[in-house]
């Protein structure tokens, strides 16, 4: 089945830029979606189709592809940005959701 | 503006069946492409996807779930429901309900705990 790769941990300093890759075969050809949950709550979709924002999220937050790589980046990283971070893709040859393993960003 | 909202039974015995439902208010269950989906997540550990239907009634399992989940609609309720059978250990986790389109998980609900235990 689609495996989708996540560093387990990224650190930023304030104020710096945070990258979360999420790795996957041919994941250039298909929709990736970020989600940002924090301690105790439910996920909340940060990005959407690789690169476009919900209403309401920062446009600090920005996603990107290139090769079989895709990358969230979050500018001007804040204290309140401090979460776990999930890529997320649909696999149509098996028909089901997949998940990345989960990023954990800290600022330090 | 949508919201999603779980509920059953927070404790279910080994071998049993796991039984939630996800009522969805500030819009209709039917209007719209949308999947309504169930997604779990054990403590300390990241999201798994369990399976979603579609308002025709189609649905979509995770294939190392799928013989043992059944997900089903109520429109005239606008609930959807989520059963689970021979649960163990393993099935101890927060779900989730979510609202799925192309554009990814966009509303999802708060989580309920479920433990599995004698």
């Amino acid at each position: 089945s689609y495996v989708l790769t996540q560093p387990p941990s990224v650190s930023v300093a304030p104020g710096k830029t945070a990258s979360i890759t999420c790795g996957g075969n041919n994941i250039g050809t298909i929709s990736v979606h970020w989600y940002q949950q924090k301690a105790g709550q439910a996920p909340v979709l940060v990005v959407f189709d690789d690169s476009d924002r919900p209403s309401g999220i920062p446009e600090r937050f920005s996603g990107s592809k290139s090769g079989n790589t895709a990358t969230l980046t979050i500018s001007r990283v804040e204290a309140g940005d401090e979460a776990d971070y999930y890529c997320q893709v649909w696999d149509s040859s098996s028909a089901h959701v997949v998940f990345g393993g989960g990023t954990e960003l800290t600022v330090l | 503006q949508v919201q999603l909202q779980e509920s059953g039974p927070g404790l279910v015995k080994p071998s049993q069946t796991l039984s939630l439902t996800c009522t969805v208010s500030g819009g209709s269950i039917s209007s719209g492409s949308y999947y309504w989906s169930w997604i779990r997540q054990p403590a300390g550990k990241g999201l798994e996807w369990i399976g979603r239907i579609y308002t025709s009634g189609s649905t979509n399992y995770n294939p190392s779930l799928k013989s043992r989940v059944t997900i089903s609609v109520d429109t005239s309720k606008n609930q959807f429901s989520l059963k689970l059978s021979s649960v163990t250990a393993a099935d101890t986790a927060v779900y989730y309900c979510a609202r799925a389109s192309r554009r990814g998980l966009d509303y999802w609900g708060q989580g309920t705990l479920v433990t599995v235990s004698s």
